[in-house]
């Protein structure tokens, strides 16, 4: 079972603020990584999905950025909405596992207050 | 409209009485895989499905089996269920490539009493 780590657990931020969270993956055998937002009561759904060092995507006021060489994924989110609220999961993919299997963090829990 | 549909969404059930969870996904994906989600333990792999009659188990696999007798079809079966299966049950599905992203169902809530 590979080891794919979320920080923070959660978080609490005023709407306006700009906040981050991290996902820490095995550096070795990358092959994508992806993130994905969870709301309450939906499903999971996906981000952004990044396959080289150094790849920066953004999506509206959500951005991510990529480093596979010290294994570590950021996600920003400028100017928090209360929308915003939801549970960040970041999944990791890996080159010797089975095509399209995923490995998934425990997620980043975040709570914009208005 | 490309979906992942899952049935039924909610369920309560008996220990020892065996169920099915349907899964079907109209976007013609090779990959489909079940996760059971856990609280404070995130998505955790059950079974996973490459193609029609290709599965295998995923990292919680004790307690379910798969079929895949269709592409666009994965049910997930719990010959006897018991209280610790307890749990908010994903399906998804993808193209079999790791940089394509997953598509998830609705979720199913079982609760084994």
């Amino acid at each position: 079972i590979l080891n794919v780590e979320q920080s923070p657990q959660s978080l609490h931020v005023q709407e306006g603020d700009s906040t981050n969270f991290t996902c820490s993956f095995p550096s070795s055998n990358f092959y994508a990584l992806h993130w994905y937002r969870w709301e309450t009561a939906k499903s999971p759904e996906a981000l952004f999905v990044m396959t080289l060092n150094g790849d920066e995507k953004k999506k509206g006021r959500i951005s991510a950025t990529l480093n596979t060489k010290e294994g570590y994924s950021y996600l920003y989110i400028k100017g928090s909405q209360p929308e915003d609220s939801a549970t960040y999961l970041c999944a990791f993919g890996d080159r010797g596992s089975t095509l399209g299997r995923l490995y998934f963090g425990r997620g980043t829990q975040l709570t914009v207050w208005p | 409209e490309a979906q992942v549909t899952q049935n039924p969404r909610y369920l309560i059930t008996v220990t020892g009485k065996k169920l099915t969870v349907t899964c079907s996904q109209n976007m013609n994906h090779e990959y489909m895989s079940w996760y059971r989600q856990d609280p404070g333990l995130g998505l955790r792999q059950i079974y996973y499905s490459m193609n029609v009659e290709v599965t295998d188990k995923g990292d919680v696999p004790e307690g379910y089996k798969v079929s895949r007798k269709e592409k666009r079809n994965f049910p997930l079966i719990l010959e006897s269920p018991s209280p610790n299966q307890t749990s908010l049950y994903f399906c998804a599905s993808s193209l079999q490539r790791r940089h394509t992203e997953a598509f998830f169902g609705q979720g199913t809530r079982l609760t084994v009493v």
